[in-house]
Parts: structure tokens; C-alpha cells; sequence
């Protein structure tokens, strides 16, 4: 058990719907991460917060949000949903801001869009 | 630019095997961390272990072993004597500082599977 939570497990939605992915992450870890792993493009690195604050952005879609909030769990929100949002979800957290610190995974979200 | 290539997708091995999934990356820093990270077919991802670019010295963890050559750009990984539990995709992962901003990029994973 990594102590990073996740919920929901799963997630099964229409196109066009929006939908908030929860992340606690270990108790004492200030950064969360997102990751978004599919088929075709692997693990790709959404976004980054370090207490609180935005860190580091990457492949995240306009139509994708996040926030980390005071007592440091994070949402991710998707919006306008389209099939190809179809994926897993991760979220990570780790001791400090810096990559170098491994990252410590949730279980991760499946969200399927119909 | 930064790459880390999984050459080999998939592997198949019969238990008690040995088995070393390749691991080759690109980076034009001279600081950087490499990582090694499993996925169970239950899904979620474990750390396995990290190293730093200064650090050209194997580690072994049981079973595991990992072997880094800066010469080859290549971080590898072998497990001894594999077993069914030993079941999962593997990821390598490199991390670098360019510009002050840091970034963690995986490989696209090796496919492992331990057949009794």
C-alpha cells in the first residue's frame, strides 16, 4: 500500500460530461502529480502541485483543471469528455517538489467515456 | 531533449529463469535520476529503485539487480530466478533539471510475463 488515495476506482460517463478524480496523497508529501496512462501514449505527466501551488504543466488539455487544496489532497477535473479521455488515471505524491524523490502511486482511476 | 526507450514490449520467460529488461535513455544533462517502477496486473505502480548519475555502482535487492553504464546510456534491470509473481510491466524513468524546471519522462514500459 503506497498510501496514496484514489477515488473512485472506476468512472464510466458520456461525451461531453465533466467528471472530479480525488487524490490524498501520503501523509507527510507535499507534491501531487497526475499521470495519464494509455494504450498509445504511455505515461504522460499532466501536472504537478507542490503545497498548494501549480509546479510544473505538461501534456494537460485546456479542458483539463486541477487543484491542490490546504489540507493537500488534489482534484483532478475533466471536462467536455471525448472518447479519447478514455484512460487511467494516477495520481502521485512525494516528500518534496523535486523529481529526484520518487514518486509514490495510487491505485489509479479508470475512467471510461461512451 | 530528453528519451527513455523500452526496447523490448513484451517478454515471456518460464519460472526460474533469469530475465534483464533493457533500459537506454538520452539526456544532454550531466545531474540527472534514473528509476525503475512496477505495474501488477492489479494496476497500480511501485517504486523499485532510483539512481543518481553519479552513482555507476550496481545495486542488487534480492533477486534484483540493476546495472547502470554511463558509457552506454543504459540503466538495465535483472531479475534472478524469476517467479510467477514477478508478472508485470515495467517501467524505466529518467529525471533531469533543464532550465530550472525538472521533468520525470518514462519509458513505455516492458510487458514481463513469468510462466509456471
Amino acid at each position: 500500500d503506497s498510501g496514496v488515495t484514489q477515488t473512485p476506482k472506476h468512472l464510466i460517463t458520456a461525451t461531453g460530461q465533466r467528471v472530479t478524480l480525488r487524490c490524498s496523497p501520503r501523509s507527510g508529501d507535499l507534491s501531487v502529480y497526475w499521470y495519464q496512462q494509455s494504450l498509445d501514449q504511455g505515461l504522460q505527466f499532466l501536472i504537478q502541485y507542490y503545497n498548494g501551488e501549480e509546479r510544473a504543466k505538461g501534456n494537460i488539455l485546456e479542458r483539463f483543471s486541477a487543484q491542490q487544496f490546504p489540507d493537500l489532497h488534489s482534484e483532478l477535473n475533466l471536462s467536455s469528455l471525448e472518447l479519447g479521455d478514455s484512460a487511467l488515471y494516477f495520481c502521485a505524491s512525494s516528500v518534496d517538489s523535486s523529481y529526484n524523490s520518487p514518486l509514490h502511486f495510487g491505485n489509479g482511476t479508470r475512467l471510461t467515456v461512451t | 531533449a530528453q528519451k527513455v526507450t523500452q526496447a523490448q514490449t513484451e517478454i515471456s520467460v518460464v519460472e526460474k529463469e533469469d530475465v534483464t529488461l533493457d533500459c537506454v535513455y538520452e539526456t544532454r544533462d550531466t545531474t540527472y535520476y534514473l528509476f525503475w517502477y512496477k505495474q501488477p496486473p492489479s494496476g497500480e505502480l511501485v517504486f523499485l529503485i532510483r539512481r543518481n548519475s553519479f552513482d555507476e555502482q550496481n545495486e542488487i535487492s534480492g533477486r534484483y539487480s540493476w546495472n547502470f553504464q554511463k558509457s552506454t546510456s543504459s540503466f538495465n534491470f535483472t531479475i534472478t530466478a524469476s517467479q510467477v509473481v514477478d508478472s508485470a510491466v515495467y517501467f524505466c524513468a529518467l529525471s533531469e533539471t533543464q532550465g530550472g524546471s525538472e521533468k520525470l519522462v518514462f519509458g513505455k514500459g516492458t510487458k514481463l510475463t513469468v510462466n509456471p
